[in-house]
């Protein structure tokens, strides 16, 4: 059975400090993680994706990196700003094209 | 580019009842994916739908069941609605097993 676990479950921090969420996945058949922001009561929005061939991917402020035999994922993001303040969430993909996520981590970055 | 939709935004069913949610998938977008997420869980896949055929199906009972269309919109439709069916149900879109794009969801509330 597929399972995504993230860790912390919540966090909070003080503006502009450097942070780490992880998310760990039991199948190695992974075909690509993918991390998704989602403000309350909103749709996804998708922040990174990585192939499962890839290490790590980068968008601005933001660092996704892969590591397949440990079945880890970590999400950084640097310089956290008041607007990081969301819920956070990770999932692989496998065979047809079946997400499954993990519970998400809430980030509130505090002024 | 016309993104994913989804009709209605909100709405408040009565137990027993039967809802039909839908989805206007992106432009070029031949697969429709669903899933349920109920209040502080991550979502999870009910099923996906292409080419207008079942392609996957997650671990929900019968009276969750859909449609695709020619034009690849599709339906969710749920019947006998119990409580616990209370969510916020996201569709996503996407070109066969490449990456899936999110609508804004649907809230629904049984009461």
């Amino acid at each position: 059975k597929q399972e995504v676990t993230q860790i912390p479950a919540a966090l909070s921090v003080p503006e502009g400090e450097n942070l780490v969420l992880n998310c760990s996945f039991t199948d190695s058949a992974i075909y690509n993680l993918q991390w998704f922001r989602q403000d309350p009561g909103k749709g996804l929005t998708s922040l990174l994706l990585i192939q499962s061939s890839q290490r790590e991917q980068t968008s601005g402020r933001l660092n996704a990196s892969l590591d397949k035999s440990s079945g880890r994922s970590t999400l950084y993001i640097a310089a956290s700003q008041p607007g990081d303040s969301a819920t956070y969430l990770c999932a692989e993909k496998t065979s047809y094209g079946k997400l499954t996520f993990g519970q998400g981590t809430i980030l509130t970055v505090h002024p | 580019e016309t993104g994913v939709t989804q009709s209605p935004t909100h709405l408040i069913k009565t137990r027993g009842q039967q809802v039909t949610l839908r989805c206007s998938s992106q432009s070029g977008h031949n697969t429709v994916s669903w899933y349920q997420q109920a209040l502080g869980q991550g979502p999870q896949f009910i099923f996906q739908y292409y080419r207008e055929e079942e392609n996957g199906r997650g671990n929900f009972p019968p009276r969750f069941s859909g449609l695709q269309f020619p034009n690849y919109s599709s339906e969710l439709n749920v019947n006998a609605l119990e409580l616990d069916d209370s969510a916020l149900y996201l569709c996503a879109s996407s070109w066969a097993s490449d990456q899936q794009y999110f609508g804004p969801g649907t809230r629904l509330t049984v009461t």
